[in-house]
């Protein structure tokens, strides 16, 4: 159980273009949904925490007008990464958290997205 | 905010040895310690977890300690196996910011055989 998918896993686009990397839970309702960045030999980096049907919220330093982030439903949230350059290139992984918003629960990584801007 | 604070940054050990991974955390407060192992190109599995009102959790090969009034926890692999190898992240978790996790720096663990 607990399974996160991610799509796509790689994705190499031209400088200026957006992207878009979806982030599902297959077998559990996630009411949070997480961002992260990951740089090499680094680090996880949070990005944004967005629950369902709400606007994410963004940790200090990261543009939001760059970095759109819905969560249309329990099982889904999407990161496009719009007028994408190549300082943007990086690792990208979402996790999923089923608890009430007023617990601590577990979060369950994706497997991550790698992008690439030429 | 928390600071999770991870040693070492690099472990190597021979295959059946045990493997310790320590982290210090700043926050009295944090109650939610997860342990999560990172393969090359992948995404962080979760491994073991320890909440604050207990001392000690084993799951077969792995065990995590937690020490509440140092501030720390560890991470116990024992009879290591090559496919332990990977990079391994401890996080904390205080309660008034339940849905940030603040993770360790990592540590690269190789197992020779």
């Amino acid at each position: 159980g607990a399974v996160v998918s991610q799509h796509p896993s790689r994705v190499i686009c031209k400088s200026g273009t957006s992207v878009k990397i979806e982030c599902r839970s297959l077998d559990f309702q996630a009411t949070t949904m997480f961002w992260y960045r990951q740089f090499p030999k680094q680090s996880l980096m949070l990005m944004a925490t967005s629950n369902e049907g709400s606007k994410a919220t963004y940790e200090q330093g990261v543009e939001k007008d760059k970095f759109l982030i819905n969560h249309a439903s329990l099982t889904l949230s999407t990161l496009t990464v719009t007028s994408a350059h190549p300082e943007d290139s990086s690792f990208y992984i979402c996790s999923a958290s089923e608890g009430l918003v007023s617990s601590t629960d577990t979060q369950y990584f994706g497997p991550g997205t790698r992008l690439t801007v030429l | 905010g928390e600071n999770v604070e991870q040693h070492p940054s690099t472990l190597s050990v021979q295959e059946g040895d045990s493997a310790v991974i320590k982290c210090t955390y700043s926050d009295s407060a944090s109650n939610y310690f997860p342990w999560y192992k990172q393969e090359l190109g992948k995404g962080p599995q979760l491994i073991i977890d320890i909440r604050s009102n207990v001392g000690e959790k084993k799951d077969q090969r792995i065990a995590v300690t937690l020490n509440k009034t140092a501030k720390h926890f560890s991470l116990h692999i024992t009879e290591t196996q090559p496919e332990d190898s990977a990079v391994y992240f401890c996080a904390a978790t205080p309660p008034y910011n339940f849905n940030k996790f603040y993770f360790g720096s990592g540590t690269k663990l190789n197992v020779k055989p």
